[in-house]
């Protein structure tokens, strides 16, 4: 049974520039949520995706932006990086949204912009 | 205010003592609560979820206090593979909305 896979695990860009990140939830999860974890700083939340649509959303620019697939899969864009973006960006899977379990996250893509 | 603040220790204790640290949130409508642990570059793991009345699970029990809008992690008899850090997490009114606290670090030394 497969966990939360993350693509690609490191990646480094320049300012200005735009990166997708995929994960693959856990088997049996439909709700994909995305953090992004500064060095020293705990996992701030960026949206989660139900069924295809964003249902809710963190303190964060329109530059980032989501996707969701038919098979629960997601994607998360970041658009005109800043070197602020630096960070491990983490997606979490979880059984349905709102339910009370725990989330289980991928082991992150960790982004670089120079 | 931050949503949830914890201590940032970090924390250095010797293996075998007992250590304790909290959480606060500001939203009074949160619903739920659990610690996840961290390891240093992986990502974070459910150590336990925070019920009203208190629960515990072997060496570690965690508390919630909703009249002053704290909850805790107390570990006793700690061990080396206790050090990571821990963090504070809150499920507000919105379900779908899970917030993380910035982590307490814990160090435990032979």
């Amino acid at each position: 049974d497969a966990g939360v896979t993350q693509s690609p695990t490191h990646l480094i860009k320049t300012r200005g520039q735009q990166v997708t990140l995929r994960c693959s939830p856990k088997s049996g999860h439909d709700t994909v949520s995305w953090y992004q974890q500064a060095l020293g700083q705990g996992p701030q939340f960026i949206f989660q995706y139900y069924e295809e649509e964003e249902r809710q959303r963190g303190n964060f620019p329109d530059r980032f932006s989501g996707h969701q697939f038919p098979n629960y899969s997601s994607e998360l864009n970041v658009n005109a990086l800043l070197l602020g973006d630096s960070a491990l960006y983490l997606c979490a899977s979880s059984p349905v949204a709102g339910g009370p379990g725990e989330l289980f996250f991928g082991e992150g893509s960790r982004l670089t912009v120079l | 205010r931050k949503e949830v603040e914890q201590d940032p220790g970090p924390f250095n204790v010797p293996e075998g003592a007992t250590v304790a640290f909290n959480c606060t949130y500001s939203n009074s409508a949160s619903q739920s609560f659990f610690w996840y642990r961290q390891d240093c570059r992986k990502e974070p793991k459910l150590l336990m979820s925070v019920y009203s009345s208190g629960n515990e699970d072997g060496r570690f029990t965690a508390q919630l206090n909703r009249a002053s809008q704290y909850i805790s992690l107390l570990i006793r008899d700690s061990k080396l593979s206790d050090s990571a850090t821990y963090l504070c997490v809150e499920r507000g009114s919105s379900a779908s909305k899970i917030i993380f606290g910035s982590g307490t670090r814990l160090s435990i030394r032979p």
